[in-house]
């Protein structure tokens, strides 16, 4: 089975401008949780999508957004690019909204804000 | 609320050492956890996961880790490390229950250094 995939895997933007990344799921993963890693902040949740639904939402202003596509890939958007913004921004998927069941997480996407 | 804390943002052994990474977690249910392996330019790998069966958990690559539940840990060993072990490596905890409440919450990472 081919893992998580996401798209693109770098990207270099400027201050103000938005940006969309792009995540594909396990096949038959139906739910799917984004991450940012930063050196200063470590690891934090970002949303979570389970059937098109945001089902959480982690402590980020509103200019992070996100959403959920029939086949379950997922797409998140950041308007108004911060110098703050640059981080690692991992998807992770898994097959149900169980605490126990396992995230899978892709390789992620580089952002860097200029 | 729930939080993950990781003794010792460094931490080296030499090849054929013990791995001790450590995790203390604070929750006021005993929570699932994880310990989650990141390699340089990498997404994050599953080691291993506590979700109230046995305490002692044995995950990939040889590694294990117990929980205790009156020391509030969730400690990561190796008996023995190889050079291919030098990663980061991440503690998390999430609530134990299904829900809108799902996430995990992530310690702030043990570099693991492997010396010759």
């Amino acid at each position: 089975k081919a893992g998580v995939t996401q798209t693109p895997r770098y990207l270099i933007k400027t201050r103000g401008q938005q940006v969309t990344l792009s995540c594909s799921p396990i096949s038959g993963h139906r739910s799917v949780s984004w991450y940012q890693q930063t050196p200063g902040q470590g690891l934090q949740f970002l949303f979570e999508y389970f059937s098109e639904t945001q089902r959480n939402k982690g402590n980020f202003p509103g200019r992070f957004s996100g959403r959920q596509f029939s086949n379950s890939r997922s797409e998140m958007n950041v308007s108004t690019l911060e110098l703050g913004d640059s981080a690692l921004y991992l998807c992770a998927s898994s097959p149900g909204t169980g605490a126990y069941n396992e995230q899978f997480f892709g390789p992620g996407t580089r952002l860097t804000v200029l | 609320a729930q939080s993950v804390t990781q003794l010792g943002s460094h931490v080296s052994v030499s090849e054929g050492a013990l791995v001790l990474l450590r995790c203390n977690y604070s929750s006021s249910v005993p929570p699932y956890l994880f310990w989650y392996v990141q390699y340089p330019n990498q997404g994050l790998q599953l080691l291993l996961k506590y979700t109230s069966a046995a305490t002692l958990v044995k995950g990939i690559n040889g590694f294990e880790a117990e929980f205790k539940k009156s020391e509030t840990s969730f400690h990561l060993t190796k008996p023995s490390a190889h050079m291919s072990d030098a990663a980061e490596y991440f503690c998390a905890v999430s609530p134990p229950y299904s829900g809108s409440a799902r996430q995990l919450t992530f310690g702030s990472g043990t570099q693991l250094t492997v010396l010759p």
